[in-house]
């Protein structure tokens, strides 16, 4: 499995971008990139994920460099409700089906006023 | 309605004792997963199901024993109980390889071995 690092902490002001980096230097070329947040107590959300295209959905953006080294997770205008743990993954498919994402460290954003 | 859902949220329970929790989805997916998170919040995968297929297993102890009677259920029975045991439980589904392989959790089964 391609290993994810990622910053372990970061602050954001209300209504500002938060910008999460995580590099993947070892990813391979058919390994996708997958972010999850866990809001305390709840279980890991889905995001978004890429390949090797920049991606956009309605909570966030992902930037692929386009050496796949690494990639940032963009809120463009971040809440309180977004305080949580965000974790970077690559994702290994399993032969028979599934999909088996290795959890880091993640990085715990806390969003302020 | 709850897309995953886990029972019980809660658990305490002795030493030895055997217990399990169980999981359901109605998403229609067919793949199943359980995750383990410990104290210090890390997430590691446990097991993973495809079809009522057990398909990852990840260096488990035998103590834990995952059961899948359809592709909506996948259940997991801990025997013997041990203090390292204690963490939060999540169950996941996927709708298999292939596509987006979007994981959706449930809200977590936190067991306590005293």
């Amino acid at each position: 499995d391609a290993k994810t690092t990622q910053p372990p902490s970061m602050d954001c002001a209300e209504g500002r971008a938060a910008n999460l980096p995580c590099n993947h230097s070892t990813i391979s070329g058919n390994e996708y990139v997958y972010w999850y947040r866990q809001i305390h107590s709840q279980g890991p959300q889905y995001i978004i994920h890429g390949l090797k295209n920049n991606e956009t959905n309605e909570m966030a953006s992902l930037i692929i460099t386009e050496d796949r080294k690494s990639s940032t997770l963009i809120l463009p205008h971040a809440t309180l409700r977004d305080t949580a743990v965000y974790y970077c993954i690559v994702r290994v498919v399993v032969t028979g089906g599934g999909n088996k994402l290795t959890f880091g460290t993640g990085t715990q954003l806390k969003v302020e006023l | 309605d709850t897309a995953v859902s886990q029972t019980p949220k809660y658990l305490v329970t002795q030493m030895g004792n055997d217990k399990s929790i169980k999981c359901e989805q109605n998403l229609g997916h067919d793949t199943m997963y359980w995750y383990k998170q410990d104290s210090k919040k890390f997430l590691k995968i446990m097991f993973s199901y495809n079809n009522k297929e057990l398909i990852i297993n990840e260096t488990v102890p035998n103590r834990f024993s995952p059961k899948s009677p359809d592709k909506a259920h996948l259940n997991l029975h801990i025997n013997s109980l041990e203090l390292g045991d204690s963490a939060v439980y999540f169950c996941a589904s996927s709708q298999g390889h292939g596509n987006t392989g979007e994981l959706f959790f449930g809200e977590g089964s936190r067991l306590t071995v005293l």
